[in-house]
């Protein structure tokens, strides 16, 4: 069975950019949470998608939006990037029911 | 919300110690406790989890305790390898995948 599976793995865009990021989850996996990763502050949920439907949301400004598709295939958004926004963005899939997060590569973002 | 703390930031074990990293959460109702470990540049990889039912469960060199009352899970991990060396983190859930992490904890183990 195929990974978690993040494009584009890396990338650099400037201020004020807006950037997309995408996700296709393990194979079955109708949950997909989103997970920004910096050294000062770890590892912090984004939001959750369950169903095309956002489940739950961290405390992350509105910049920082996302949607899930019907094939649970998941994108996540940032808009007006900040140079506070170079990070691994971590994309998880999980099986209906389930607790068990699997984390893909990652898509290491850098704002400049 | 939930907060999860973890200690020590960084440790250093010689091979073959035990190295003990702790973790304290905040929300009660948080039932759902896992343990990944990140190398440098990979994913966070799943090692071990508990549930809020079990108290402590083992596989192989590597074990998971929970204290419901108090709060607390901490991970163990016996006769310690250069391969353990990585940055483990702990985290907390109410069953759903918003996942709560810790800081992390950088272990080092020296030959």
């Amino acid at each position: 069975k195929a990974g978690v599976t993040q494009t584009p793995r890396y990338l650099i865009k400037t201020r004020g950019q807006q950037v997309t990021l995408s996700c296709s989850p393990i194979s079955g996996h109708r949950s997909v949470s989103w997970y920004q990763q910096t050294p000062g502050q770890g590892l912090q949920f984004l939001f959750e998608y369950f169903s095309e439907t956002q489940r739950n949301k961290g405390n992350f400004p509105g910049r920082f939006s996302g949607r899930q598709f019907s094939n649970s295939r998941s994108e996540m958004n940032v808009s007006t990037l900040e140079l506070g926004d170079s990070a691994l963005y971590l994309c998880a899939s999980s099986s209906e029911g389930g607790s068990t997060i699997y984390f893909g590569e990652g898509s290491w973002l850098t704002v400049v | 919300g939930e907060n999860v703390e973890q200690h020590p930031s960084t440790l250093s074990v010689q091979e073959g110690d035990s190295a003990v990293i702790k973790c304290t959460y905040s929300d009660s109702a948080s039932n759902y406790f896992p343990w990944y470990k990140q190398e440098l540049g990979k994913r966070p990889q799943l090692i071990i989890d508990i549930r809020s039912n079990v108290g402590e469960k083992k596989d192989q060199r590597i074990a998971v305790t929970l204290n419901k009352t108090a709060k607390h899970f901490s991970l163990h991990i016996t006769e310690t390898q250069p391969e353990d060396s990585a940055v483990y983190f702990c985290a907390a859930s109410k069953g759903g995948n918003d996942m709560r992490f810790g800081a992390g904890t950088r272990l080092t183990v020296k030959p």
